[in-house]
């Protein structure tokens, strides 16, 4: 009964270098969302996958931000060329597949520090 | 442009009284909404959900929601220390793609 799972916890980092930050979803989700989360602020979106479907692209603010799904499980989002206002927390949540699945899992999320 | 708006507070309450969170939303075809509690630090958790008018309970929550009117909240009832917290509020849209809009979260303290 393992609930999504994030890693590192915390990146420090330099400004310029690349990070891969991971999401492992609950087993059997078909859903994952990456969020970001600045101090103070709200969630902001960066990408969706549901299934084999394409993913949703549409909140990633740059063309440094990426993000894969292997095998429909596992993610990765990386970000090249870190920059300061890359710093915030990372997190991932995973749903349940089917229209009635609608909660949210969020993990204990990556606090990325671009120094 | 979905927009998700909540008063960022703080909202300060005695214990044992009820607090009152509201959120608003600009997508009138808006079908779900969910309230979500974030502890200092962690990550957000699903506390209520709702899909039609009126009041849902559950617990020392209820949810309200006014479709015409454009607005969901959160009541807490018998307010606890422990329920000090940022309350987020999240909108569905309708169609097939699931990304809810999250307002900024409304900041509750709960004094003793």
């Amino acid at each position: 009964g393992a609930g999504v799972s994030q890693s590192p916890s915390n990146k420090v980092t330099e400004k310029g270098k690349d990070v891969e930050l991971r999401c492992d979803p609950i087993s059997g989700h078909t859903a994952l969302y990456w969020y970001r989360q600045s101090l103070g602020q709200g969630l902001e979106f960066l990408i969706y996958f549901q299934g084999n479907s394409a993913p949703d692209k549409s909140g990633l603010p740059s063309d440094r931000f990426s993000a894969e799904r292997t095998g429909g499980s596992v993610s990765t989002l990386t970000i090249q060329r870190t920059q300061q206002e890359d710093s915030a927390v990372y997190l991932c949540a995973s749903r349940g597949g089917g229209a009635v699945q609608e909660t949210q899992y969020f993990g204990p999320g990556t606090r990325l520090l671009v120094l | 442009q979905k927009e998700v708006e909540q008063n960022s507070g703080p909202l300060s309450v005695p214990e044992g009284a009820i607090a009152s969170l509201n959120c608003t939303y600009s997508d009138r075809g808006s079908q779900s909404f969910f309230w979500y509690r974030q502890y200092s630090g962690k990550s957000p958790e699903l506390i209520m959900s709702i899909y039609s008018n009126g009041d849902k309970e559950d617990g020392r929550f209820t949810a309200q929601l006014n479709k015409a009117s454009q607005y969901v909240s959160l009541l807490i009832r018998d307010s606890q220390p422990s329920d000090s917290a940022t309350y987020l509020c999240a909108v569905k849209g309708p169609g097939g793609s699931y990304i809810p809009t999250f307002g900024r979260g409304t900041s509750l303290i709960v004094h003793p």
